[in-house]
């Protein structure tokens, strides 16, 4: 089983619309992540959480927010899609540095798809 | 902020050796890290640098100069399967929290 999950792996929806993607890991990992990527631009930060009642703002957040339900999840909406939130969206997770062995390197999910018409 | 370069696009031929590098510039850099990531897929960790040197495991091998704010990542005995794009990440250290910026990758074509 993958350690990092992600659903829907494809979705397409219209401008307007609230739309939901989730992440679940089994890595036991503290810290989460959401990007988006876009051709050209790389990989940008939406958000992170350090731990459950951590949340940051990343690069990229206006248009979505997150959700940290437990350790193992979290989520990302956006209120109103709008087509220019059409983009690749990749959820991570990393170890603390103070774990052990840690080292804070961040593994990926396998992505959503998000098509916004 | 940080700014972080590397070369678009790069070809090389199957067996042959390939270094792709990175530069980049941060107020306070933590530790610099390489992945590899196949079209359509989910980037996967190569390497990671925190001290000057050089990082061998296997066909690749990844150097950091933090004065000269440098990295290459070497693929050696190229494969097919090593076209991919190649992700240079900074991870910088400011106000208590380390999050990680990239590059925009280096798309790598191996041809027979």
């Amino acid at each position: 089983d993958a350690d990092v999950t992600q659903t829907p792996r494809n979705r397409i929806t219209k401008t307007g619309k609230r739309i939901m993607l989730e992440c679940s890991q089994t890595k036991g990992h503290d810290r989460m992540y959401w990007y988006r990527q876009d051709p050209g631009l790389g990989l940008r930060l939406i958000y992170y959480s350090f731990d459950v009642k951590d949340i940051n703002k990343g690069e990229i957040s206006d248009g979505y927010s997150v959700s940290r339900q437990a350790q193992a999840k979290f989520s990302l909406s956006l209120e109103s899609a709008i087509p220019n939130q059409t983009a690749l969206y990749f959820c991570a997770t990393s170890d603390s540095p103070g774990g052990e062995g840690g080292t804070d390197t961040q593994y990926f999910g396998p992505g959503t798809r998000l098509t916004v018409l | 902020g940080q700014n972080i370069d590397q070369p678009t696009e790069m070809t090389a031929t199957e067996g042959a050796i390939v270094q792709i590098n990175c530069t980049y510039q941060t107020s306070g850099f933590n530790g610099l890290f390489w992945y590899q990531q196949h079209a359509g897929e989910a980037p996967t960790f190569l390497s990671y640098n925190v001290l000057d040197g050089l990082e061998e495991k296997g066909r690749f091998s990844s150097f950091l100069s933090r004065s000269k704010g440098y990295s290459y990542l070497l693929l050696k005995e190229l494969q097919m399967k090593d076209s991919a794009s190649y992700l240079c990440a900074v991870r910088d250290r400011n106000s208590g929290y380390s999050t990680l910026t990239f590059g925009k990758g280096t798309m790598l074509l191996v041809s027979p």
